[in-house]
């Protein structure tokens, strides 16, 4: 079975501009989380999605965006780029949160 | 508020070795989980063990064990025999139930070498 698969693994981006990242969660899951690891840091939560709705949103600025579709992937958008937005993003999927997530290899993001 | 942490930023240790990484955390939930991750180079976060708030009992995989004092908040994790390939940095985290939110709230990490 596929794991969760997220594209692109980099992607290099100039301050001002926008980003989509995208998430497939394994076969089944539905609840989808998104989170932010700068370096040398754990993993910030971002968004929670659980069918197809908002379950919960950590401490981000409204830059940050994010949906899930019918078949449960998931887009993260960040517009007008800043520097500190340079960081690893993974995405989770996961039956229910409880359950314990499954992470994505992650998006290298580099913001230059 | 919930928070984890992590006091070990980095240990090395000699292969063979027993290694403990640490773990307190601070929530007033009366239910919560508790996860451990691993985090090799690659970096993906693999799963190693889940914990619920009930469940106190110590837990053991093979090399690795954990143990949870919910009285001290501590969820520790010890590995031992330690090899190279267990070179990684560790995350712990706490998985409050608020407001049908399931976010993952990490410490900072543990890097763990083993050298050869």
């Amino acid at each position: 079975d596929a794991g969760v698969t997220q594209s692109p693994t980099h992607l290099i981006k100039t301050r001002g501009q926008q980003v989509t990242l995208r998430c497939s969660p394994i076969s089944g899951h539905k609840s989808v989380s998104w989170y932010q690891q700068v370096l040398g840091q754990g993993p910030q939560f971002i968004f929670q999605y659980y069918e197809k709705e908002e379950r919960g949103r950590g401490n981000f600025p409204d830059r940050f965006s994010a949906r899930q579709f019918p078949n449960y992937s998931s887009e993260l958008n960040v517009n007008a780029l800043l520097l500190g937005d340079s960081a690893l993003y993974l995405c989770a999927s996961s039956l229910t949160g409880v359950h314990g997530y499954t992470f994505g290899s992650g998006t290298r993001l580099t913001v230059v | 508020a919930q928070k984890v942490t992590q006091a070990q930023t980095e240990i090395s240790v000699v292969e063979k070795e027993d290694v403990t990484l640490d773990c307190v955390y601070e929530t007033r939930d009366t239910t919560y989980y508790l996860f451990w991750y691993k985090q090799p180079p690659s970096g993906e976060l693999v799963f190693l063990i889940r914990r619920n708030s009930f469940d106190e009992q110590n837990e053991i995989s093979g090399r690795y064990s954990w143990n949870f004092q919910k009285s001290t908040s501590s969820f520790n994790f010890t590995i031992t025999a330690s090899q190279v390939v267990d070179s990684a940095v560790y995350f712990c985290a706490l998985s409050p139930k608020q407001g049908g939110s399931e976010k993952l709230v990490f410490g900072k990490g543990t890097k763990l070498t083993v050298n050869p």
